[in-house]
């Protein structure tokens, strides 16, 4: 079957800080990967995908690549602001059926000043 | 562009009482989708459509769990009678299709409080 598993948090990071969220994921198939981000209050929105094998998806300083071999899809960012402070969920959609995103149970960051 | 309307925002109820979700989803989005997030999990896919045919309900509990999208636009979801377990966000989400790897749009939830 399909699912996400994801690296357990809370995270805290000092600004300009290194970021790594690690996510690994079992399916069937050749699935899409995502992750979602929820700034608080607001509702979850896409911060970046990838669709195949090596593919790496990137927006707003975030990167992730899609490792088929590792079935990882780890997220980075080089220097967060305290304005990434959220939750940050990885997600999976099976290509060859329905668009049902499985999501892995979240990641909570702050960042501290 | 407006995003997927959901409401109301927060609601409590008691247990054994019935409750209603209303979405409103991205015009011309075709695939809507109610997710259940229970406090400290990631969301759970409760039920799909496509335009108003239900595509997987394989996870909704269809004892207490129903929903509808008539005429292929706005859609319901209600639950009757609540357990004091189905406090969580309700999640309503569209996308311009159903096909693997197409971003959907979420709505801001509904949470809902069962005492």
């Amino acid at each position: 079957g399909n699912s996400v598993t994801q690296m357990e948090g809370p995270v805290t990071l000092s600004e300009e800080a290194f970021l790594t969220i690690n996510c690994t994921y079992t399916a069937t198939g050749y699935p899409s990967l995502f992750w979602y981000v929820q700034y608080p209050g607001e509702g979850l929105q896409l911060l970046l995908k990838a669709t195949k094998a090596d593919d790496k998806g990137s927006n707003k300083g975030f990167e992730a690549t899609y490792r088929k071999e590792t079935t990882s899809f780890h997220l980075e960012k080089g220097s967060v602001q305290v304005s990434d402070s959220a939750v940050y969920f990885c997600a999976l959609s099976d290509q060859t059926g329905a668009n049902n995103l499985f999501f892995g149970t979240g990641t909570r960051l702050t960042v501290i000043p | 562009e407006a995003g997927v309307a959901q409401s109301p925002r927060y609601k409590i109820i008691e247990k054994r009482q019935s409750v209603a979700f209303w979405c409103n989803p991205i015009s011309g989005h075709a695939t809507l989708y109610w997710y259940q997030q229970i406090l400290g999990q990631g969301p759970k896919l409760l039920i799909q459509f496509q335009n108003n045919g239900v595509v997987d309900d394989s996870q909704l509990p269809k004892d207490r769990f129903s929903a509808e999208r008539l005429k292929g636009v706005d859609s319901t979801l209600k639950i009757q009678p609540a357990k004091l377990e189905d406090s969580a966000v309700y999640l309503c989400a569209s996308s311009l299709r159903g096909q693997g790897g197409t971003e959907a749009f979420f709505g801001q939830g509904t949470r809902l409080t069962v005492v």
